[in-house]
């Protein structure tokens, strides 16, 4: 069975620490490791990662994937208390579905 | 503007009646997706749709039911069967084959009453 792990669960850090956010999974045919930012309704989209060892950044986020150990990380420098949200991670097992994972609730305190 | 979107926003449900969530999407997607979220919990597949005029069940696909007539539309049936349908419904779709990332509705919380 496809499985997406997350780690930490939860996560309540001040403004301006790095927080790093764990994503582990076991899929049976993976096409692309998505992650997501949800604070009320419809998560958003930040990063789609196919390659292993490409680091995609986006202002104070950034996310890597390594294929071979199977997980990603996704980082947030300097944080802000507008970061607090859920960050969703999913894989996308060739079209069938996506998988995810249960989130990590980032609180961010100012 | 192209997105997707679900209605109602809310919806409250007596025990024992069948309810159905709209999805509407013009982004021009063959794939769409409809997942539950309970607190504390990440989404999980309830129903997804590949093409038109066919669709797959889910992870947790009992106590629901969906038609895809049209490309555009996904609606979901919570019916009574469903035990615990108190819970956040979300709509997605993606262009298929091509590995892509999903685009969400709004969402729609339901609630029995």
């Amino acid at each position: 069975e496809d499985k997406v792990v997350q780690s930490p669960l939860s996560l309540v850090v001040h403004e301006g620490d790095t927080v790093t956010l764990n994503c582990s999974y076991e899929v049976t045919n993976f096409r692309s490791l998505l992650w997501y930012k949800q604070e009320k309704k419809a998560p958003t989209f930040l990063f789609m990662l196919t390659s292993s060892g490409i680091e995609k950044k986006s202002g104070r986020l950034s996310s890597i994937l390594d294929k071979k150990e199977l997980f990603s990380i996704l980082n947030i420098t300097a944080t802000q208390t507008g970061d607090s949200a859920i960050y969703l991670c999913a894989v996308d097992n060739y079209g069938q579905n996506f998988v995810f994972g249960p989130g990590t609730r980032l609180s961010v305190l100012p | 503007d192209g997105g997707i979107t679900q209605s109602p926003k809310y919806l409250f449900r007596k025990e024992g009646q069948n309810v159905t969530l709209s999805c509407e999407q013009n982004l021009n997607h063959d794939a769409m997706y409809w997942y539950r979220q309970d607190p504390g919990q990440g989404l999980r597949l309830i129903y997804y749709s590949q093409i038109v005029n066919d669709f797959q069940k889910g992870d947790i696909a009992e106590g629901y039911s969906v038609s895809r007539e049209k490309k555009e539309s996904f609606p979901l049936t919570v019916t009574s069967a469903q035990k615990n349908p108190t819970a956040f419904y979300l709509c997605a779709s993606t262009v298929s084959g091509v590995g892509a990332e999903a685009f969400f509705g709004q969402g729609t919380r339901l609630t029995v009453v």
